[in-house]
């Protein structure tokens, strides 16, 4: 069945470092990918997305480019700030078998926590 | 942010007894969600909605039941709660349902059961 897998938390980064949290997933077909982002004490909310391979979403400074080939859509930034500290997750699109919506799989979440 | 509300928003209850989690949209979306969270599962898909009155089961349904009389309220109801059914419960919405459709989420709802 269709799966994702994040790297394990936390990550813990001082301020203006680089990030990278890893994201692999396991689909049929060609699902979309998505990055959301979950504060502290809140819902989830998008952060970025790619419907295609090759694509790249972006936001707020994230990226994340939809690799077919390695079956990867890693999370990056370049300089990240004490305000970036929440949990990610890595989500695929998959259609369910019997009425053709599309639900989500999320993966299990990583913590970062930023220092100043 | 999408207009999306549930209710309570925390919850204590004792084992077996009913419990009924509500989530209320503004928004008129055809298609909602309810998951839960628990530490090292992420989120996982309990029940959805595609339109009033037809639901489907997601991956952790045992347990659990939906309804939907009408497009705003979707209500996610513990028949007998259990200890293992502690969690923080999201409702999410999305407009077409389809692959590259985003999701909008609730502030979640903490139920301890007891």
């Amino acid at each position: 069945g269709n799966s994702v897998t994040q790297m394990e938390g936390p990550v813990t980064l001082s301020e203006e470092a680089f990030l990278t949290i890893n994201c692999t997933y396991t689909a049929t077909g060609y699902p979309s990918l998505f990055w959301y982002v979950q504060y502290p004490g809140e819902g989830l909310q998008l952060l970025l997305k790619a419907t295609k391979a090759d694509d790249k979403g972006s936001n707020k400074g994230f990226e994340a480019t939809y690799r077919k080939e390695t079956t990867s859509f890693h999370l990056e930034k370049g300089s990240v700030q004490v305000s970036d500290s929440a949990v990610y997750f890595c989500a695929l699109s998959s259609a369910s078998s019997t009425s053709g919506t599309y639900k989500y799989i999320f993966g299990t979440g990583t913590r970062l926590k930023v220092l100043a | 942010d999408a207009g999306i509300t549930q209710s309570p928003r925390h919850k204590v209850t004792e084992t077996g007894t009913p419990v009924t989690l509500r989530c209320h949209q503004t928004e008129n979306h055809r298609y909602m969600y309810w998951y839960r969270q628990d530490p090292g599962h992420g989120l996982r898909l309990i029940h959805y909605s595609y339109g009033v009155k037809d639901t489907d089961k997601g991956e952790v349904s045992d347990g659990y039941s939906v309804s939907r009389s009408k497009t705003e309220d979707f209500l996610l109801t513990l028949e007998s709660a259990t200890s293992s059914q502690t969690s923080v419960y999201f409702c999410a919405i999305s407009y077409t349902g389809t692959a590259t459709d985003t999701q909008y989420f609730g502030p979640g709802t903490r139920l301890t059961v007891l």
